[in-house]
Formats: structure tokens, C-alpha cells, sequence
């Protein structure tokens, strides 16, 4: 069966360290991977994407890795701060011809920073 | 700042009652989701349209759930009869893409509750 699994439902990690957040996959074929961010009571806000084909995209304080060998992506979070604290969503778009951008979400980490 | 909103924010009603919950995407966007997201499910897919038309409604009960897009600034998603297991915060998203993958603006969400 398909699976998206997000390490532990809560992670609490010290301000100023680095937090990192694990999706690992099974029986998808990803052409494409996205993280969103979540807080409480809003909708989810588009972070990265990252493609098949790339190893590693940044933005800012932001890394992504994204390895098909191991169906795995890695969302990392340097210099964490109590304002990163949320709910952080992998996506997978299997890259559908039509375009149609089909997301299949993960069921979440919830990031705590403690000051 | 183009956002996407959806009415109502919450809505409470009894089992067997029709529902109707509206989403107005970004303007210029060609794409529009429907999700739905519970604590056990995480978010799940429902429906999505491409300039108006439906892709894939493959995620909706059928019998009780329907979603259209009567024009480009309106998208409805309607359960009729509603069920106390339809509990859950329903999400509207919309994007612009032609092909590849591309990320998805959130609005904030209906919460429903069913009794």
C-alpha cells in the first residue's frame, strides 16, 4: 500500500539548533516533492519544492534533500526559532502529464522550538 | 495581497442536513483543490478542476458529495445528507501551473461539525 510517513508526530527542539524533519515514502514514484508549513487553525503554506532530479534546494534557513534511492526527503531548519514552531507537511506530486499537480500529503511533524 | 477565502468559516449542523461550502480562488489561478483534513486522515484530496473543468473527483464519496465551478472566481463542494463521519476542516486551494509541479495557496478552511 502507498505511505507517507513524517518522523514522530512532535519534535521539540532548543532555539538556535537545528531541527530536521524526516518523510519517507513507499510505493509512490514523486517527480516532484513540496513542504508546507501549518499552524494552528490556518491553512497550509507552500515552503520548497524540490525535484526528482535535484539533490538539495535551499531558501534561507531552509535545506531540502530529496533521495529516491532511499524514498526519502529531508527538511532541515537551521538557527530554529520559537516562531518556526508548526506543523510541517511533506508532499508528493508524482508529476501527472496533464499538469494537474496532484498533491499526496503527509500526515505531519509538529515542531516545537523552546526558547 | 491575493488570498484565497472560503465561507463559512465554521458551520455546525445536524446529520442528514445539506451543506455548502464556497471557495474563491486567486484570480488568474488555473487550478482548484478541494481538501479535507481530520486528525486521523491528515489531508486528504478530494476533487480538483483545471480551467473550470474536473480532473479527478476520485477522492469524493460519490453518493454524497459534489463539487462545480460555476465560474472562475467560485468553486462549491456540497454533501448531501451530511454524516457525523464528514467532521472535519475542508481546505480550497488554488494555483497557476501549466505543466510540472507548482505550489498550491491555501485558504483558511471550513471547519465542520456534524451532530
Amino acid at each position: 500500500s502507498q505511505k507517507i510517513e513524517q518522523n514522530s508526530e512532535a519534535l521539540n527542539i532548543q532555539e538556535g539548533k537545528t531541527a530536521t524533519l524526516t518523510c519517507n515514502y513507499t510505493n509512490y514514484s514523486p517527480a516532484y516533492l513540496q513542504w508546507y508549513r501549518q499552524d494552528p487553525g490556518r491553512g497550509p503554506v507552500f515552503l520548497l519544492l524540490i525535484r526528482e532530479n535535484e539533490k538539495e534546494k535551499r531558501k534561507e534557513r531552509l535545506k531540502v534533500t530529496f533521495d529516491t534511492t532511499l524514498k526519502q526527503s529531508l527538511f532541515h531548519i537551521t538557527a530554529s526559532q520559537p516562531a518556526d514552531s508548526a506543523t510541517y507537511l511533506c508532499a508528493l506530486d508524482e508529476g501527472d502529464q496533464t499538469g494537474a499537480n496532484n498533491l499526496f500529503f503527509g500526515t505531519g511533524t509538529r515542531l516545537t522550538v523552546i526558547p | 495581497d491575493a488570498r484565497v477565502t472560503q465561507t463559512p468559516r465554521h458551520k455546525v449542523t445536524e446529520m442528514g442536513q445539506e451543506v455548502t461550502m464556497r471557495c474563491q480562488p486567486i484570480l488568474g489561478h488555473n487550478t482548484v483543490f478541494w481538501y479535507r483534513q481530520t486528525m486521523m486522515q491528515g489531508l486528504e484530496l478530494l476533487a480538483y478542476f483545471r480551467n473550470r473543468a474536473p480532473l479527478d473527483d476520485s477522492g469524493m464519496p460519490k453518493d454524497r458529495f459534489s463539487a462545480e465551478m460555476p465560474d472562475a472566481t467560485l468553486a462549491t463542494l456540497k454533501i448531501q445528507p451530511s454524516e457525523p463521519r464528514d467532521s472535519a476542516v475542508y481546505f480550497c486551494a488554488s494555483g497557476f501551473g501549466a505543466s510540472g509541479s507548482y505550489e498550491q495557496y491555501f485558504g483558511p478552511g471550513t471547519r465542520l461539525t456534524v451532530t
